[in-house]
C-alpha cells in the first residue's frame, strides 16, 4: 500500500518568508500527485497537480517539484502570506492500485503576521 | 461555475440511526469519488463511480455502508446504524477524467452520539 509522509507536522514562519514543504511516498510507481489546501472545518481546495511525466508545476507563488525516482515532492511558498496559513495536504494516485487518492497527514502551517 | 456541493453540512445523530448524505459534481464531470477524513488525519478514500457504475470500493467501506449514483449525476452515501466510530468529515470530490484534478466539495460534518 502507497503511504504517503508529509514533514514537518507543523510549521510557523513570520510574513515574508519563503518556505518548503515536503512531501514523500514509498511506491515510486505513481499516476499523478496533487497538492491541497484545507482551512479548519472545511473541503480540500487543489492547488497543483503533477503528472508523472512531469517535474514540476507553478501556479503563482506556488511551485511543486516532483522525483519520481526519490519518492518526494516538494510545495514552494514564496513571499508567505497570513491568507497562507491552513494545512497543506499532500496526495499520491498509483498507476497500478484503483482510482483512489492516498493522502498524508498534512502540514499545519501558520504565517505570523 | 458551481463547485462540488454537499447537503446537508452538519448532522448529529444518535448511535444505531440511518444517515444519508448527497454530493453535487461539477456538471461536466463523471467521475465521483466518496472520502472520509478524521480529526488530524488526511482524507480516507471510500469508493469511485464512474457515470453510474460503482468501480471501486476500499475495505472501508463496510457492509453498513452503501453508495449510489443512480443517473450518473449526483451520488448519495448512507451509513446504516451508525457507530461513534463513524463521526468524521465525509468528503466527496469529482474529476473530468480519469487520473485528472480531483476537485473537492465542502464535506458533510457528521457527529453521533
Amino acid at each position: 500500500k502507497q503511504e504517503v509522509t508529509q514533514i514537518p507536522a507543523a510549521l510557523s514562519v513570520p510574513e515574508g518568508e519563503n518556505l518548503v514543504l515536503n512531501c514523500s511516498f514509498t511506491d515510486s510507481a505513481i499516476y499523478n500527485l496533487q497538492w491541497f489546501r484545507q482551512d479548519p472545518g472545511k473541503g480540500l481546495t487543489s492547488l497543483l497537480l503533477i503528472q508523472s511525466s512531469q517535474r514540476e508545476q507553478t501556479s503563482g507563488r506556488l511551485n511543486a517539484s516532483l522525483d519520481k525516482s526519490s519518492g518526494r515532492s516538494t510545495l514552494y511558498i514564496a513571499a508567505s502570506q497570513p491568507g497562507d496559513s491552513a494545512t497543506y495536504l499532500c496526495a499520491v494516485r498509483a498507476s497500478n492500485s484503483g482510482y483512489a487518492l492516498n493522502f498524508g497527514k498534512g502540514t499545519s502551517l501558520l504565517v505570523t503576521p | 461555475d458551481t463547485g462540488v456541493s454537499q447537503d446537508p453540512r452538519h448532522k448529529i445523530t444518535k448511535r444505531g440511526q440511518n444517515v444519508t448524505f448527497r454530493c453535487d459534481p461539477i456538471s461536466e464531470h463523471n467521475r465521483l469519488y466518496w472520502y472520509r477524513q478524521t480529526l488530524g488525519q488526511g482524507p480516507e478514500f471510500l469508493t469511485y463511480f464512474q457515470n453510474e457504475a460503482q468501480l471501486e470500493k476500499s475495505r472501508l467501506l463496510s457492509d453498513r455502508f452503501s453508495a449510489e449514483r443512480p443517473k450518473g449525476s449526483f451520488s448519495t452515501l448512507e451509513i446504516q446504524r451508525t457507530e461513534q466510530g463513524d463521526s468524521a468529515m465525509y468528503l466527496c470530490a469529482s474529476s473530468l477524467v480519469v487520473g485528472g484534478e480531483q476537485f473537492f466539495g465542502p464535506g458533510t460534518r457528521l457527529t453521533v452520539l
